[in-house]
């Protein structure tokens, strides 16, 4: 089983910037693809971001797109979000989730990003 | 985007009767692959998301066997046999056949 662990939240001012960080146990991180999901206060879960195994093939939400950029570092077993000119609508609880044949079967606690002056 | 619609929004259960729960896609969920990826969560009060099945019926490892999902094309169920109290939260569907991935808005399961 993989365990994932998110950390880099907190509130930070619209437009201002942000990098979480996923970091995972285990050798599978490596051989796996990785996904973004977060879920606003109250609401439903929606999906930002994912990236392949060997950090190539970054995908986006509309929404998200051209503002937040996935990575990783392998040998480091870690995931990233680095995410700029924040809006108030990114107010969210940020999930890493790991793919698993097109499906997302282990998820972390989640960091909550909150955006606000 | 593929759209995914669950009914009911709210599920008051009888602990130990059964729930159904139902999920529609505004297209096939059919992959080029010939697998159909539309997968179920569970979250529970104040925790993340929980895999429960993928591929419309396969159950993840540890989850109960009360636990089942049917369906094809664009039309979906998970059902839980007999309700306990540790199946109290919210239950998503989800769709990976296409990114972006999307999820329905969920459904809240709880005791009556």
């Amino acid at each position: 089983e993989v365990q994932l662990v998110e950390s880099g939240g907190g509130l930070v001012q619209p437009g201002g910037s942000l990098r979480l960080s996923c970091a995972a146990s285990g050798s599978a991180f490596s051989a796996s693809w990785m996904h973004w999901v977060r879920q606003s206060p109250g609401e439903g879960l929606v999906w930002v971001s994912r990236i392949h195994s060997d950090g190539s093939n970054a995908k986006y939400a509309d929404s998200v797109k051209g503002r937040f950029t996935i990575s990783r570092d392998n040998a480091k077993n870690t995931l990233y979000l680095h995410m700029n000119s924040l809006r108030a609508e990114d107010t969210a609880v940020y999930y890493c989730a790991t793919d698993w044949f097109y499906t997302l079967n282990y998820w972390g606690q989640g960091t909550l990003v909150t955006v606000s002056s | 985007d593929i759209v995914m619609t669950q009914t009911p929004l709210s599920s008051p259960v009888i602990l130990g009767q059964p729930a159904s729960i139902s999920c529609r896609s505004d297209q096939s969920l059919v992959h080029s692959d010939g697998n159909t990826y539309l997968s179920w969560l569970q979250q529970r009060p104040g925790q993340p998301p929980r895999l429960l099945i993928y591929k419309i019926s396969s159950r993840f490892s540890g989850v109960p066997d009360r636990f089942s999902g049917s369906g094809a094309g664009t039309d979906f169920t998970l059902k839980i046999s007999r309700v306990e109290a540790e199946d109290v939260g919210v239950y998503y569907c989800m769709q990976a056949t296409q990114l972006p991935i999307t999820f329905g808005q969920g459904t809240r399961l709880e005791i009556k």
